[in-house]
């Protein structure tokens, strides 16, 4: 099986200030997609940000950015100016061979 | 509007009883998938189909059956259902029949099986 990992279970930032979710991968493909997935209290699993490897610049999302390093099969998600709303599970995930890859999850509190 | 719907949102039941999780689907997506997720673990694959009348095992399908007989449905199946199956499931739809674009949610469905 691939393997995604999260290696921080929990962070917490100050409202206003700026945190980085980290997360490796393994893959041998050349050609895919990663994916940061936003799990509110609600459940609700909600797509944050998506990056396509072929290309060089890094997404960004409003105030949700990635550094994706291809080479380290290192892809972290940056959360800027967090917001109370922010708190939630955050999960990284990438498909591979007609399946999908999720992370463990970082559970990411924010302190007003 | 686009949307995955599963039923229900909750259930309780007792091992050993079947019982079936619907999925439907509104976005005529290709692939369709179930996951469950537990403390720790993340979401893990249950099982997929890239089509109808086509569906293969992902990491975790011992205990659970599917069936795609339509593109917008694809119902989860506990035949017999054991307390190691309680868990929060979701389907999800992407639109490539590969699987690996972005994956559109369904809400969810808390099942606790006593």
């Amino acid at each position: 099986a691939q393997t995604v990992t999260q290696s921080q279970p929990e962070m917490s930032v100050q409202e206003a200030e700026t945190v980085t979710l980290s997360c490796t991968y393994d893959t041998s493909e050349s050609d895919y997609y990663l994916f940061w997935y936003k799990q509110p209290p609600s459940r609700q699993m909600i797509l944050v940000i998506r990056q396509e490897a072929y290309k060089q610049q890094n997404a960004t999302e409003n105030r949700f950015s990635v550094n994706f390093q291809k080479a380290a099969k290192s892809f972290s998600l940056k959360i800027s100016d967090s917001q109370l709303g922010d708190a939630a599970m955050y999960f990284c995930a990438y498909p591979y061979s007609n399946q999908f890859y999720f992370g463990t999850g970082t559970s990411l509190t924010v302190i007003p | 509007e686009a949307q995955v719907t599963q039923n229900p949102r909750y259930l309780i039941t007792v091992t050993g009883k079947k019982l079936t999780v619907t999925c439907s689907q509104n976005m005529n997506h290709e692939y369709m998938s179930w996951y469950r997720q537990d403390p720790g673990l993340g979401l893990r694959q249950i099982y997929y189909s890239m089509n109808v009348e086509v569906t293969d095992k992902g990491d975790v399908p011992e205990g659970y059956k599917v069936s795609r007989k339509e593109k917008r449905n694809f119902p989860l199946i506990l035949e017999s259902p054991s307390p190691n199956q309680t868990s929060l499931y979701f389907c999800a739809t992407s639109p490539l029949p590969s699987g690996t674009d972005t994956q559109y949610f369904g809400p969810g469905t808390r099942l606790t099986v006593l």
